[in-house]
């Protein structure tokens, strides 16, 4: 089975703090995502990679940052944590597919907590 | 760019009774994939469905079914014979065959089903 792992299932954080949340996957996907998840608004992009050192924007990277160094490692960052980002983020990885097909797997989430 | 629409915030359904749970979409792509998400309290994301848009007929997995109508921009997810354990958030999402790989995630569905 596919293994999407979070450091952390639950991290309290001072406004300010420098936070890393790490992802990793154990099937040689080529594709990692971070999603954040907030009530009512569903799963927003942050960030994704289609390889190693490679990234790009989703719709609110704002406030983060991110880092692949190898392949099965995805690392968010918070460079400076404010209260507005608390929240459940998600991270996914899937196989690089022709056409649309081709499911995400996801970790169990880490729920973040800025105070 | 792509856009899911989920307007049910919640639903209710009695167990062993069938519940449809409603997705519309936005997409300028010419094909494109749908796919249905469940998460259960426990926060994990499971993949439950697949319909690709040139598909000619409805998916199904099991109680899941898919119902896809192309013109009416809807891919409304369907399952029969709900059971305590379907009690969750469902959520619908999308991917072109152009742009990036990530998926376009709606709002949600919550579910609860009733003994």
């Amino acid at each position: 089975d596919v293994k999407v792992t979070q450091s952390s299932r639950y991290l309290v954080k001072r406004t300010g703090e420098k936070v890393f949340l790490e992802c990793v996957q154990d099937m040689d996907h080529e594709n990692m995502f971070w999603y954040r998840q907030d009530p009512g608004l569903g799963l927003r992009l942050i960030y994704f990679s289609y390889d190693v050192k490679m990234k790009e924007k989703g719709d609110i990277p704002e406030g983060y940052s991110v880092s692949r160094e190898k392949k099965e490692r995805f690392s968010l960052i918070l460079e400076s944590a404010s209260t507005n980002q608390t929240s459940m983020y998600l991270c996914a990885s899937s196989f690089w597919r022709e056409g649309p097909t081709g499911e995400l797997f996801f970790g169990e989430g880490s729920r973040l907590t800025v105070l | 760019a792509q856009k899911i629409t989920q307007t049910q915030p919640g639903m209710f359904v009695q167990e062993k009774e069938a519940v449809t749970l409603d997705c519309t979409y936005d997409t300028s792509d010419p094909s494109y994939g749908l796919f249905w998400y469940k998460q259960p309290s426990s926060g994990e994301m499971i993949f439950l469905i697949y319909q690709g848009s040139y598909d000619q007929q409805n998916a199904t997995e099991g109680r899941y079914s898919l119902n896809f109508q192309k013109a009416r921009k809807s891919a409304n997810l369907v399952i029969s014979a709900s059971q305590l354990g379907d009690s969750a958030m469902y959520f619908c999402a999308m991917r072109g065959l152009t742009g990036r790989r990530a998926l376009t995630f709606g709002s949600g569905t919550r579910l609860q089903v009733q003994p």
